[in-house]
């Protein structure tokens, strides 16, 4: 079946230092999103991206979508406290509204 | 405020009982969705539905049942042939393009 592959599961940095996850998926995607979850609590929606080879920022955080829309990632520039969390990746196949979720990379910072 | 409440945020079942889990949203969407999550895990599809009165089965449906008679209201009943129903149950609706979550029904099993 229709998967997204998601990695690391869990990344472990300094606060201060980068991290960046990836997805890949089976199949080329029409579009793809990211959601991030605190600790406890729900996904929240960050960004849609849509385009081939599409980049789109937000402050720290940088998105790409891959030029055959098959991967994906999500780098967070100088990593902070609030940061915290696990950020996933879902994709959408053709016009099928329904999203294929990676497992997610947990985000940690060391004390 | 808009948004998606479910309730209620812990729930304790005995073997062999049935739980209904309680997903309202006053965001006027048509999709709504119910997902589990496991610890270190991502999110399994349960049953979805598209709008009032239709649904359909998503990749682990066996052992739950809902039902969509509102267009508010996508409530998730968790059976006792749901063998290992300790998880969050997180409720979602479609926007115009991304999911709306609530903030989950953690359900163990005691």
């Amino acid at each position: 079946g229709q998967q997204v592959m998601q990695i690391p599961q869990y990344q472990h940095v300094q606060e201060g230092e980068d991290f960046t996850t990836y997805c890949n998926s089976s199949t080329t995607l029409s579009n793809i999103q990211w959601y991030k979850q605190r600790p406890g609590g729900h996904p929240v929606f960050l960004i849609q991206l849509v385009k081939s080879g599409e980049v789109k920022k937000q402050k720290r955080l940088t998105f790409q979508f891959g030029e055959a829309k098959k991967n994906s990632s999500l780098h967070i520039t100088a990593t902070q406290t609030t940061d915290v969390g696990t950020y996933f990746c879902a994709g959408r196949v053709g016009s099928n509204y329904q999203l294929i979720w990676g497992a997610g990379t947990k985000l940690i910072i060391k004390p | 405020d808009g948004g998606i409440t479910q309730s209620p945020k812990y729930l304790f079942r005995k073997e062999g009982q049935n739980v209904t889990l309680s997903c309202e949203q006053n965001l006027n969407h048509d999709a709504m969705y119910w997902y589990r999550q496991d610890p270190g895990q991502g999110l399994r599809l349960i049953y979805y539905s598209q709008i009032v009165n239709d649904f359909q089965k998503g990749d682990i449906a066996e052992g739950y049942s809902v039902s969509r008679e509102k267009k508010e209201s996508f409530p998730l009943t968790v059976t006792s042939a749901q063998k290992n129903p300790t998880a969050f149950y997180l409720c979602a609706s479609r926007g115009i393009y991304e999911a709306f979550f609530g903030q989950g029904t953690r359900l163990t099993v005691v």
